[in-house]
């Protein structure tokens, strides 16, 4: 079982949609949480961090589940220029530190 | 102010060639990473050094590969004996500590002929 792992899409929906990806982490020493988005043939660039207490920046809400060892991230009215992937990050503790990515999320945005 | 900074943004080589790459990162980033992006495919981590703790080289594919920082300034990887699989985009990041975000150059686009 990896690591880190999320549904690979892709994801295709319609403008104004609302999409939801999960990611979850297989580690408990896990201590933060980022969503980045990535575009083609780009760098990834920080979409938000992950806060147990959920955190909301105008139609991105992250989430974050402990007990289940899963993050959220939650698109609502979604935009053509949303289309991109989606990438999670865990940063655990295991005796040093140590960061892992997923795979990402493949999201399509259609008029 | 100035991101993470990465030279040079593309690199066409010969097979069996060595080649260097340069990270410029955040100014007062104690963290820096490298990961390795083939075309379609996830992040790769490579190497990851904080302050002057020894860097953490697990992620380092072959012993052809290594990399230097000085303190909290430049980091260089350095591929020796390129091969043809080592065609991919290399990516380096910065953040002000562990467990805080990363910031990513635009990273250097390698092509080995």
């Amino acid at each position: 079982r990896k690591e880190v792992e999320q549904d690979p899409g892709p994801f295709n929906v319609p403008e104004g949609a609302t999409v939801a990806f999960n990611c979850t982490y297989s580690n408990s020493a896990s201590q933060s949480f980022f969503w980045y988005r990535q575009d083609c043939r780009k760098e990834p660039k920080l979409l938000m961090s992950v806060y147990s207490s959920g955190n909301e920046d105008g139609r991105f809400t992250a989430q974050l589940n402990r007990a289940s060892q899963y993050i959220s991230l939650l698109i609502r009215d979604s935009k053509l220029s949303d289309s991109a992937t989606y990438l999670c990050v865990v940063n655990l503790n295991t005796g040093g530190f140590k960061t892992i990515f997923g795979a990402g999320t493949r999201l399509f945005v259609k008029a | 102010g100035a991101g993470v900074s990465q030279s040079p943004s593309n690199k066409v080589t010969e097979k069996g060639k060595d080649v260097e790459l340069r990270c410029d990162p955040i100014s007062g980033h104690t963290a820096l990473y490298w990961y390795r992006q083939r075309l379609g495919q996830g992040l790769e981590f490579l190497i990851y050094f904080q302050g002057n703790s020894a860097p953490d080289k697990s992620g380092l594919p072959s012993d052809r590969f290594s990399a230097e920082r000085t303190g909290e300034s430049v980091s260089t990887l350095t591929i020796q004996r390129t091969q043809q699989e080592d065609s991919a985009v290399y990516l380096c990041a910065s953040s002000k500590g562990d467990y805080q975000p990363q910031h990513f150059g635009d990273g250097t686009r390698l092509s080995i002929l």
